[in-house]
């Protein structure tokens, strides 16, 4: 399975701003996934991120709110822009055909 | 909408009894289907991959699938007091996409001395 680092681990935002998520893997991989979850929540699928085209979003979730960059085949970033206390979740990111996840970011919004 | 659901929590078993998780899903085509543990605060850990019908055994995991019926179950023998978790049950959604996963709302778990 891969080792997947994704930073911060946590954060308190305030309100407004955006916080970038990096998410690393120790190998490389075609396919990244971010994913959701809110409180007390199941996990839910914000969008797939391939190396060299554009993500691709799930419904419910647009590019301009959480922007995603893939430059590499090891190596991910989401941002959650202009962040409302509702955006307060976990967010993982993924790889491989099972999903092995990182550690995950928690983020408060205040 | 591809749905994926569980059978409703929380579940309490004692200390070396059979814990029996289910979970149904809406999408024919699915080909491959995953329970995962999550612990409070932590991130979702696999702990079972299921591809074809029948059963799939490790260690004390059992998985089992019935693709006509569109049910995926878990079954965890001899449950211990560190199987108390919230556990997840997800299907391919990607079809060739895969780690496109469909999660289940989770089935919190129990285990009381």
């Amino acid at each position: 399975s891969a080792v997947i680092s994704q930073k911060p681990s946590r954060d308190i935002c305030q309100r407004g701003t955006s916080l970038t998520i990096q998410c690393q893997v120790d190998s490389q991989v075609t396919m990244m996934f971010w994913y959701r979850q809110q409180p007390g929540q199941s996990l839910t699928l914000i969008a797939t991120a391939n190396q060299g085209s554009e993500a691709t979003y799930e419904s419910g979730f647009v590019i301009d709110k959480f922007p995603i960059s893939r430059p590499n085949l090891t190596f991910s970033t989401l941002t959650v822009s202009n962040m409302s206390p509702e955006d307060s979740s976990i967010y993982l990111c993924s790889v491989g055909r099972e999903a092995f996840f990182g550690q995950g970011t928690r983020l408060t919004v205040v | 909408q591809k749905e994926v659901e569980q059978n409703s929590g929380p579940l309490s078993v004692p200390e070396g009894a059979i814990a029996s998780l289910n979970c149904t899903y809406s999408d024919r085509v699915s080909q491959s289907f995953f329970w995962y543990r999550q612990y409070s605060g932590k991130s979702p850990e696999l702990i079972m991959s299921i591809y074809s019908n029948g059963d799939k055994e490790d260690g004390r995991f059992t998985a089992q699938l019935n693709k006509a019926s569109q049910y995926v179950s878990l079954l965890i023998r001899d449950s211990q007091p560190s199987d108390s978790a919230t556990y997840l049950c997800a299907v391919n959604s990607g079809g060739t996409s895969y780690g496109k996963l469909t999660f289940g709302q989770g089935t919190i778990l129990t285990v009381h001395p």
